[in-house]
C-alpha cells in the first residue's frame, strides 16, 4: 500500500490565484482529513469527510473548498489564494471501524507559499 | 480545540528514557489518549494509544494515570531519530493538535 499520498510536494502561487492540492488514499478508509500547519504551530483541521459525498467544516475552513466523489480521492481547493494561506497542508485518513481507536494515516504533506 | 497540555519541550541525552507527561483533566469515560510524534518535515505518525491500562508497543510505553486525568509517554532508551513533536491527543472522530512537546536528544 502507497498510504496517503499528495501532491504537489510544493507550490508557490501569486496572490489571487487557485489551486488545488491532491490528496489520494488506497486502505479504504472511510475518513479523510485536510489540515494546515503553521511554522512552530500545532495541526488545524480545515475539513473533513466521513465517506463519499459527506464532507464538514473544521475550525479553519475559511477560503477553502473540499469534495468527495470517491473513497479514495479528497481534493482540497484554495480560491483566491491569500499570503495568510501560506503554511503546510496535510491530508490523513482513518478507517472509523472502531473510531476511538483507528490510528490517523498521514501523508507527507504540501508546502504551499503565497506571494 | 486540544484539549491536553503538555510541556513545550524536554531534553534528554541518547540511549537514556524520556518521560513526557500530559495532563487530560476533562477527559470522558470512554476517550481513548492517543500519541503521535511529528518528525522534522514530515506528517505526524501514530506512536501508541490507551484508555486506562498502560500500554506498551515497540516503539513506546503509555502509563495512564488510575483517575485517567494525565499520562505519560515513555521512550525507553531515546536515539537521535526519536527527535521530534510529540502530540498527546484526546482522541474522538477528529484528532486536535495542540503545540505538542518538541523532544531534543543530545549525543
Amino acid at each position: 500500500n502507497a498510504g496517503v499520498t499528495q501532491t504537489p510536494k510544493f507550490r508557490i502561487l501569486k496572490i489571487g490565484q487557485s489551486m488545488t492540492l491532491q490528496c489520494t488514499q488506497d486502505m479504504n478508509h472511510n475518513y479523510m482529513y485536510w489540515y494546515r500547519q503553521d511554522p512552530g504551530m500545532g495541526l488545524k483541521l480545515i475539513y473533513y469527510s466521513v465517506g463519499a459525498g459527506i464532507t464538514d467544516k473544521g475550525e479553519v475552513p475559511n477560503g477553502y473548498n473540499v469534495s468527495r466523489s470517491t473513497t479514495e480521492d479528497f481534493p482540497l481547493r484554495l480560491e483566491l489564494a491569500a499570503p495568510s494561506q501560506t503554511s503546510v497542508y496535510f491530508c490523513a485518513s482513518r478507517r472509523q471501524w472502531e473510531k476511538r481507536t483507528d490510528t490517523q494515516y498521514f501523508g507527507p504533506g504540501t508546502r504551499l507559499t503565497v506571494l | 480545540d486540544a484539549k491536553t497540555t503538555q510541556p513545550n519541550s524536554m531534553e534528554s541525552n541518547e540511549e537514556e528514557p524520556v518521560h513526557l507527561p500530559c495532563n487530560h483533566s476533562t477527559i470522558s469515560g470512554t476517550d481513548y489518549i492517543h500519541w503521535y510524534r511529528q518528525l522534522p518535515s514530515q506528517g505526524p505518525e501514530y506512536v501508541i494509544h490507551g484508555l486506562t491500562s498502560n500500554v506498551n508497543n515497540r516503539m513506546a510505553s503509555l502509563a495512564i494515570a488510575e483517575d485517567r486525568k494525565s499520562s505519560t509517554l515513555i521512550l525507553h532508551r531515546a536515539t537521535l531519530r526519536d527527535a521530534a513533536v510529540y502530540y498527546c491527543i484526546q482522541a474522538d472522530y477528529k484528532l486536535s493538535f495542540g503545540a505538542g512537546t518538541t523532544v531534543t536528544v543530545r549525543a
